[in-house]
């Protein structure tokens, strides 16, 4: 079936501009993670929704960083007024309610020039 | 209390040889430690898993070592090939979030 898919694959932007980043979760899976992945670093925790419990928000960054989780589904995480501390990897997962593998996306490469 | 150290940063091992990444916690209600395999441009992909009921998981040429009282888990690939070469995270959780080592670069030469 099909996996994690995320949107756009890279996205380029300028400092102070709003960028979304999409991610579809494979279907079925209750539970969806951001993540961030700077060059040469690990996997930085963001945000994580289950259901439709109110979500975990404690590894957003900065008040700039926003998600919100339609229809139990599909995840837009929002970045305003970007900062060139900004780029990296966002990577999205998802699992099932009762499993504790994650399964990946293939990222979204953001570079704010 | 959150982290996990993995260590080391890179590894550069030859074709047929014993890769060796460790990793260290102090949370020790963590009881799921998974290691994800990252090839580049792609996401991390589960490669295996061991809960601490056990001390060692072997899948193919994969094994876990798992040490309770040390709070130290291990990953070893036998026979490494250049195919393996990639990068490896371990992780733990004791429920909804993964906690990540920041990484180790593997280049199996062939």
């Amino acid at each position: 079936g099909a996996g994690v898919s995320q949107s756009p694959s890279n996205k380029v932007t300028e400092k102070g501009k709003d960028v979304e980043l999409r991610c579809d979760p494979i279907s079925g899976h209750t539970a969806l993670y951001w993540y961030r992945q700077s060059l040469g670093q690990g996997l930085e925790f963001l945000i994580y929704f289950q259901g439709n419990s109110a979500p975990d928000k404690s590894g957003l960054p900065s008040d700039r960083f926003s998600a919100e989780r339609t229809g139990g589904s599909v995840s837009t995480l929002t970045i305003q007024r970007t900062q060139q501390e900004d780029s990296a990897v966002y990577l999205c997962a998802s699992r099932t309610g009762w499993d504790n593998e994650q399964f990946f996306g293939p990222g979204t490469r953001l570079t704010v020039l | 209390q959150q982290q996990v150290k993995q260590s080391p940063q890179s590894l550069i091992v030859q074709k047929g040889g014993i890769s060796i990444i460790n990793c260290a916690y102090e949370n020790t209600a963590f009881d799921y430690f998974p290691w994800y395999q990252q090839f580049p441009g792609k996401g991390p992909a589960l490669l295996i898993a061991i809960r601490p009921d056990v001390s060692e998981k072997k899948e193919g040429r994969f094994t876990i070592s798992f040490n309770k009282s040390a709070k130290q888990f291990s990953l070893h690939i036998m026979d490494s090939q250049p195919g393996d070469s990639a990068t490896y995270f371990c992780a733990a959780t004791n429920g909804n979030k993964l906690v990540f080592g920041a990484g180790t670069i593997l280049r199996v030469k062939s």
